[in-house]
């Protein structure tokens, strides 16, 4: 089945800095890749996703990388702000699975003012 | 606002009881999953229904059943509670077709 690892676990930044979460998977078929932003006792709310056919994809100050060939994905965000104090989950899935998502373990970011 | 609804939002369980926590969809995704996320971890696929079918299943126990209704809603039961059980359990809508993936707002259970 899928694995998917997720790095750092814990990233600490400068509000203004920017913030790198990476993510591996193992299933070469998986082509959905979406990455889900978590406050303490609430719900994963998605943030982004993006699909194998596409290498990039930005929103504003987020922005995810695929690179399919190294099975890995990369999410973005740029001039962090307090309010971006989360965790950070990224998953990937096959689209033909349905809602069956694997999720890495997950990354609590801190955006010091 | 997903649009997904999940009930009740919390409750306490004593160990060996029996809970069931419910789920519905205003859009109608005929798609359903459920997911364990257990404290600091990231969440776990349960299982999920197409169609009113069970349609794939994560490593978890018989005890953890699940129905989904003409409607597409559905319900999580967990037979013979255990301490680790506690957890959030949320459930998800929508990916079929590659389409995206919502949760609701989950149900938070404890095990006493």
């Amino acid at each position: 089945g899928e694995n998917v690892e997720q790095h750092p676990s814990t990233l600490s930044v400068q509000e203004g800095d920017s913030a790198v979460i990476k993510c591996t998977y193992s299933d070469s078929a998986s082509n959905y890749f979406p990455w889900y932003k978590q406050e303490l006792g609430k719900r994963p709310q998605l943030i982004i996703d993006i699909r194998s056919n596409v290498g990039e994809k930005k929103d504003q100050r987020i922005a995810v990388t695929l690179n399919k060939t190294a099975k890995h994905f990369s999410l973005h965000i740029t001039e962090t702000q307090p309010e971006d104090s989360a965790v950070y989950f990224c998953a990937a899935s096959r689209a033909a699975a349905g809602n069956k998502l694997t999720f890495g373990g997950g990354t609590r970011v801190l955006v010091k003012p | 606002e997903t649009g997904v609804t999940q009930s009740p939002t919390h409750l306490i369980k004593t160990r060996g009881q029996q809970v069931t926590l419910r789920c519905s969809s205003q859009s109608g995704h005929n798609t359903v999953s459920w997911y364990q996320q257990a404290l600091g971890q990231g969440p776990q696929f349960i299982f999920q229904y197409y169609r009113e079918e069970e349609n794939g299943r994560g490593n978890f126990p018989p005890r953890f059943s699940g129905l989904q209704f003409p409607n597409y809603s559905s319900e999580l039961n967990v037979n013979a509670l255990e301490l680790d059980d506690s957890a959030l359990y949320l459930c998800a809508t929508g990916g079929e077709s590659g389409n995206t993936i919502y949760f609701g707002e989950g149900s938070w259970l404890t095990v006493v």
